[in-house]
């Protein structure tokens, strides 16, 4: 079975803070695919990053950036410099190729950055 | 470009009546799900489909239904609405199994008192 941890339920940092979002996962698949995905205040679902399992390249996005560490099952996410529109719920997720692409999600890490 | 459409927005049912959330995606995905969001948590899948005439159960299906008769079309019905499902319901739709993101509507809020 699939698990999707997310042990940070809250943080709150002051902007221009760097921040790191950790995401833990389980999964018995050799091919999966590791999404994060932003929630603001309006509600919405907004797709960020995706990484597949059999690469490990990390990715620096303008002030995104991520860190895939199969040995430790880990997927963070790091925001650089944050400003207040980074304030939101962020969730991790899990798909598998051999489980119909159902994806698991994390129970999200609300992000407040304050001005 | 619609990408996924839910209706409706918000609604508010009373305990035992029955309601049907619609859902429409116009990009030709052949895989859909319909999720529940509790406050506080993250989302949990109700029922999926892999394409039209196709479903299955997700982690928490009990107490609601889906008919899947066109690609485009995926509703999720509740029966006999009770507390516990007042949620915020979401549906997605990608177009391969599991290596793309998927595309969310923007939810149903909904209130069962």
């Amino acid at each position: 079975a699939q698990k999707v941890t997310q042990a940070q339920t809250e943080i709150s940092v002051v902007e221009k803070e760097d921040v790191t979002l950790d995401c833990v996962y389980e999964t018995r698949d050799t091919t999966y695919y590791l999404f994060w995905y932003k929630q603001p205040p309006s509600g919405e679902l907004v797709f960020l990053i995706r990484r597949n399992s059999f690469d490990e390249q990390n990715e620096i996005s303008g002030r995104y950036s991520w860190n895939f560490q199969k040995s430790t099952s880990s997927f963070n996410f790091t925001i650089t410099a944050s400003q207040v529109v980074d304030s939101a719920v962020y969730f991790c997720a899990l798909s598998e190729d051999a489980n119909a692409g159902k994806s698991t999600f994390g129970d999200g890490t609300t992000l407040t950055v304050k001005p | 470009n619609a990408g996924v459409t839910q209706t409706p927005k918000f609604r508010i049912l009373k305990i035992g009546q029955s309601m049907t959330l619609q859902c429409a995606q116009d990009m030709n995905h052949n895989y859909m799900y319909w999720y529940r969001q509790d406050p506080g948590m993250g989302l949990k899948l109700i029922y999926y489909s892999v394409g039209a005439g196709i479903t299955d159960k997700g982690e928490v299906p009990n107490g609601y239904n889906v008919s899947r008769s066109t690609t485009e079309d995926f509703p999720l019905r509740l029966e006999l609405a009770a507390p516990s499902q007042t949620s915020v319901y979401f549906c997605a739709s990608r177009p391969d199994r599991a290596a793309q993101p998927q595309h969310f509507g923007d939810g149903t809020r909904l209130s069962i008192l």
